[in-house]
């Protein structure tokens, strides 16, 4: 059974704080996706990997960074989390084509005091 | 304008209607079309692919209109355990590209 696993599913972090999180896919996929999901708001990219060590940017990537060591294995980062930064973080991956099939995680809610 | 719209919902319905969603992409180069659905707390899924011929799974029938920039998907015979957000997906740069709509939501009442 084909997985993306989000190392946390309910964080509470204290504005200022940094905050890691992380996603595993093992599906040997190349591409791998962050997305933040708002109500009214929809899912947005913050951002994607297409290769180990290879990042770009999506629609939101202030206050983010990623980083990609190796294949399976994308995390977020949030250098100094803030209040609007409280939201549920959607880890993706896919195999590069136009097969149309992105793999989520359970998605990590973060609150920010 | 965003890239990917769609109506905004909600839609509620009774059990065995039909209901159809529609959806419009403003890239003209986006290259492939999607259906995905996401129940309330739950990560989205895959629901079905969506090709120029049409295509159909089950109750369920996707339509795209490259011409138009439209997409539709039409459930017919709805059941309760339809309940839940669809999102019209939109693919560029060979599947590095993942854009969604909004999203809308259906509701079916007993």
């Amino acid at each position: 059974d084909v997985k993306v696993t989000q190392s946390s599913r309910y964080l509470v972090k204290r504005t200022g704080e940094k905050v890691f999180l992380e996603c595993v896919q093992d599906m040997d996929h190349e591409n791998m996706f962050w997305y933040r999901q708002d109500p009214g708001l929809g899912l947005r990219l913050i951002y994607f990997s297409y290769d180990v060590k290879m990042k770009e940017k999506g629609d939101i990537p202030e206050g983010y960074s990623v980083s990609r060591e190796k294949k399976e294995r994308f995390s977020l980062i949030l250098e100094s989390a803030s209040t609007n930064q409280t939201s549920m973080y959607l880890c993706a991956s896919s195999r590069t084509g136009y097969d149309g099939e992105l793999f989520f995680g359970e998605g990590s809610r973060l609150t920010v005091l | 304008r965003k890239e990917v719209e769609q109506d905004p919902g909600p839609f509620n319905v009774p059990e065995g209607a039909t209901v159809a969603f529609n959806c419009t992409y403003s890239n003209s180069a986006s290259q492939s079309f999607f259906w995905y659905r996401q129940d309330c707390r739950k990560e989205p899924k895959l629901l079905m692919s969506v090709y120029s011929s049409g295509n159909e799974d089950g109750r369920f029938t996707a339509q795209l209109n490259r011409a138009s920039q439209y997409i539709s998907l039409l459930i017919r015979d709805s059941k309760l355990s339809d309940s839940a957000t669809y999102l019209c997906v939109v693919i560029h740069n060979y599947g590095q590209n993942f854009v969604f709509g909004p999203g809308t939501r259906l509701s079916v009442l007993p």
